[in-house]
């Protein structure tokens, strides 16, 4: 089926441990992204790339570095893993066409827990 | 900066009535869009219904629909006929024409049978 697909779905780190997760869309879109989902705080964006090629820092990148490998794909590394990063995370992308925006379609997450 | 505000933490509401999730914002931006994300127990995220700021005409689908009120910043959702598929999380979203999106907090809403 088209869409985005995230991996790992779960993962369990230690403190300074690093790992990358990956994303990748079939859909064709040109915008993707990388939000962090915690409790009482909603979505909060970590990275985005508004097309191949760039990439560009969100509302809380600390700790975090992407790569826009092609216009399917878009990871996101942990470097050094800390507890503050446990959390579940989600891929997105789009379609945008000049100011038309319509609409993100999700990767189903990844709940990533740090000990 | 742009904010999204959902003052309604929890909600519960009776199968097969109607429910109104409320939704407010703030943005310095003249062209935008609204939107509203379903997220049930499974984690993933729906896009519900999508409202563009230029338009006057409320945006409906099916049993979804908003009242979107520009001047009052005010975007709400309804649910008529409420099921028991509808219990979720549903955020509300404000995206501008620099595609990040702002998301709300969230509400929960159980559907009592």
């Amino acid at each position: 089926n088209a869409g985005v697909t995230q991996t790992p779905k779960f993962q369990v780190l230690k403190t300074g441990q690093s790992m990358t997760l990956q994303c990748a869309q079939d859909m064709n879109h040109n915008s993707m992204y990388w939000y962090r989902q915690d409790p009482g705080m909603g979505l909060r964006l970590i990275y985005y790339s508004a097309s191949e090629g760039t990439t560009d820092k969100g509302e809380v990148p600390n700790g975090y570095n992407v790569s826009r490998l092609n216009k399917r794909e878009f990871s996101l590394r942990l470097e050094s893993a800390a507890p503050s990063q446990t959390s579940v995370y989600f891929c997105a992308s789009s379609f945008d066409r000049g100011l038309m925006n319509y609409g993100y379609t999700f990767g189903s997450g990844t709940r990533l827990t740090v000990v | 900066a742009q904010t999204v505000t959902q003052s309604q933490p929890e909600m519960s509401v009776q199968e097969a009535e109607t429910v109104t999730l409320s939704c407010t914002y703030d943005t310095s931006e003249s062209d935008y869009y609204l939107f509203w994300y379903k997220q049930p127990p499974s984690r993933q995220m729906i896009l519900v219904i999508r409202q563009e700021a230029y338009k006057q005409q409320n945006a409906t689908e099916n049993r979804f629909s908003v009242n979107f009120q520009k001047a009052a910043k005010s975007f709400s959702l309804k649910i008529s006929d409420s099921q028991l598929g509808d219990a979720a999380m549903y955020f509300c979203a404000h995206g501008s024409g620099t595609y990040k999106y702002i998301f709300g907090t969230g509400t929960r809403l159980k559907v009592l049978a």
